[in-house]
């Protein structure tokens, strides 16, 4: 059974910081890895996507690698901004017989202070 | 392009009653899915389903059910509710024969549970 944690739950950090938001997950048999933003009450909106072929993605500040083998992703997000305060969430979609059934992690509260 | 729309926003219901909740899919997807996600949790699977079938199910009793119509838009009913069934119910399309399986989700229906 697929299970995916991310470190750390919350953070804080002043505006302008470099930061690094960390997803493992228990089984390396993955079709692909999608990062999700979301804000309180609201539905998820997709930050990128990595096929399990790829290494990394980047959209502008945001970028995000996959080391598939040890069963570790990371969203890196440069020049951090107070909007950019919102829960991250990864998830892994393990293709196969489970194809398009996504498993979440818990995500990280980010808040970022002027 | 339209997104993901759910509805209602909102719903507030009694223990026992039956609801149901809608979701329109992304113009060109073929695939719903949907989600629970209780306060402070990552979405949990509940089912998906594709070409007007259930095709995967996450671990929900069969009192969670749902439909797919013609046009890809879907129906998740929920019977006999229980207090633990307050959450926000999220719905995601994508488009299953497309390599990546991106999945998009819409904004989601808080459904209380009194």
């Amino acid at each position: 059974k697929q299970e995916v944690t991310q470190i750390p739950a919350a953070l804080s950090v002043p505006e302008g910081e470099n930061l690094v938001l960390n997803c493992s997950f228990t089984d390396s048999a993955i079709y692909n890895l999608q990062w999700f933003r979301q804000d309180p009450g609201k539905g998820l909106t997709s930050l990128l996507l990595i096929q399990s072929s790829q290494r990394e993605q980047t959209s502008g500040r945001l970028n995000a690698s996959l080391d598939k083998s040890s069963g570790r992703s990371t969203l890196y997000i440069a020049a951090s901004q107070p909007g950019d305060s919102a829960t991250y969430l990864c998830a892994v979609n393990a293709g196969g017989t489970s194809y398009g059934k996504l498993t979440f992690g818990q995500g990280t509260i980010l808040t970022v202070h002027p | 392009e339209t997104g993901v729309t759910q509805s209602p926003t909102h719903l507030i219901k009694t223990r026992g009653q039956q609801v149901t909740l809608r979701c329109s899919s992304q113009s060109g997807h073929n695939t719903v899915s949907w989600y629970q996600q209780a306060l402070g949790q990552g979405p949990q699977f509940i089912f998906q389903y594709y070409r007007e079938e259930e095709n995967g199910r996450g671990n929900f009793p069969p009192r969670f059910s749902g439909l797919q119509f013609p046009n890809y838009s879907s129906e998740l009913n929920v019977n006999a509710l229980e207090l633990d069934d307050s959450a926000l119910y999220l719905c995601a399309s994508s488009l299953r024969d497309k390599p990546y399986n991106e999945q998009f989700f819409g904004p989601g229906t808080r459904l209380t549970v009194l």
